[in-house]
């Protein structure tokens, strides 16, 4: 398989608490990327973080990337259950080729 | 807002039959893709198109998959004949890779059960 790995594989929280979800690619890459998915839908795109950033942030969410580690993580502030879907990272390599992880599956409990 | 559309949302086939699945992108958007994702798992590219040309379909099974996009718009993924191993979610997706964005925008998915 040529997908990422992402950590942990599923997450439950409170209403309020914060959402931390880690991603982890094998190649270099020019930008990674997070994506949503509510149960049997189509995947939204939520925030890039490109290969020479470090942080990010895009209101409740804040990226962060570490290129030596190949890893990224995903923060949810102040959780909501509209929050509750499955989260996937997503690592653009040279060559056009987005590679997806596994998956984060997110239950916000209200 | 622009979508993606895909056709059906969902499909029963029975193995050994031959099933389709189409796909029309956000206008303008030059590269289209095709993803097979199974239940619990991230979605896997099966091919990539850059207008009609394809770019990658190295995890596509070539001797039962294919798909086209004749005129560089929209685009078609056919199966025959189908296994039970295909019963999956096909997504496709599109996206405007000029400059440095490389958002894609997903359809809504077709869900294959194969019996």
């Amino acid at each position: 398989s040529q997908q990422g790995e992402e950590d942990p594989q599923a997450l439950s929280i409170q209403e309020g608490e914060n959402a931390t979800m880690n991603c982890s690619y094998k190649t270099s890459i020019n930008n990674l990327q997070w994506y949503r998915q509510n149960s049997g839908r189509g995947l939204v795109h939520l925030i890039l973080i490109r290969s020479n950033e470090r942080e990010k942030h895009s209101g409740r969410l804040r990226v962060t990337l570490d290129t030596s580690k190949k890893s990224s993580s995903l923060l949810i502030t102040a959780s909501r259950a509209a929050d509750t879907a499955s989260y996937f990272c997503a690592a653009h390599t040279g060559g056009f080729k987005t590679i997806f992880g596994a998956g984060t599956r997110l239950f916000v409990k209200a | 807002e622009a979508e993606v559309a895909q056709s059906p949302r969902y499909k029963i086939t029975e193995k050994s039959q031959a099933v389709a699945f189409w796909c029309d992108p956000i206008s303008g958007h030059a590269t289209l893709y095709w993803y097979r994702q199974i239940l619990g798992q991230g979605p896997e590219l099966l091919v990539q198109f850059q207008d009609e040309s394809v770019v990658d379909d190295s995890q596509l099974p070539k001797d039962r998959f294919s798909a086209e996009r004749l005129k560089g718009v929209d685009s078609t993924l056919k199966i025959q004949p189908a296994e039970l191993g295909d019963s999956a979610m096909y997504l496709c997706a599109s996206s405007n890779q000029g400059g440095e964005s490389y958002e894609q925008y997903f359809g809504p998915g077709t869900r294959l059960t194969v019996t």
